[in-house]
């Protein structure tokens, strides 16, 4: 069965710092990965998704994230962190043989201070 | 992207009473929709799969006499909470996909439930 983890419950960063989010999968054949952000009391923002071809996934509001299968990995990262990005990240995988069922993570939550 | 509208956003019931919450696609047409639960600080849990013209599939452990879901068009799929208790209080989330394209998931802005 597939899953996901997020090993850290909370990531905290100084605004303007590099900040990463970490995910690690575990599915059979290729997987789909993706990344979602939640701010508080609202629904899931899509922010990336990798399926197939460049390791390296740009998103939306700068965010990046980097598969590395052999590390079955799919973190996430933006160069410069923002006040703003200060929400609750999640990471879910859907394997390719499936429906639209997707597994997600526990979540972490990012703090970024001024 | 695309747009999906849930309705409503807060809700406060009485232990007993049933609650629907609504989940729309706004501007496209959605096949499949999927209703999420999420306690405080912990994951969404999906709790089942919503198809256009056919019966719900409802993940191992949800009630489907606890939680009806009815999707009787390709933009309108809704969740009701029967004979609410306080332990069905919780941030249900619902999805929508948008064409064929794989993962191409837009999600509610979430409805609280909060029974008394």
């Amino acid at each position: 069965a597939q899953s996901v983890a997020q090993p850290e419950d909370q990531v905290n960063v100084a605004e303007g710092n590099p900040l990463t989010v970490k995910c690690t999968y575990s599915v059979s054949g290729n997987p789909y990965l993706f990344w979602y952000v939640q701010y508080p009391n609202r629904g899931l923002q899509f922010l990336l998704k990798y399926i197939t071809g460049d390791n390296l996934v740009k998103g939306s509001y700068g965010f990046e994230a980097e598969f590395n299968k052999s590390q079955t990995s799919f973190h996430l990262k933006k160069p410069s962190a923002l006040v703003s990005d200060s929400a609750l990240y999640f990471c879910a995988v859907r394997a390719p043989y499936n429906t639209d069922k997707l597994i997600f993570g526990t979540g972490t939550r990012l703090q970024v201070f001024p | 992207g695309a747009v999906v509208s849930q309705h409503p956003s807060w809700v406060i019931c009485k232990s007993g009473t049933s609650v629907k919450i609504e989940c729309r696609s706004l501007d496209f047409q959605a096949t499949t929709m999927f209703w999420y639960r999420q306690f405080p600080k912990q994951s969404l849990m999906l709790m089942a799969t919503s198809n256009e013209g056919s019966k719900a599939t409802y993940e191992q452990g949800v009630e489907k006499d606890k939680f009806l879901i009815n999707h009787a068009s390709l933009t309108l799929s809704t969740l009701t909470v029967t004979s609410a208790h306080p332990e069905d209080s919780s941030f249900y989330i619902c999805s929508a996909r948008q064409g064929a394209n794989a993962g191409e998931l837009f999600f509610g802005e979430g409805s609280r439930l909060t029974v008394l």
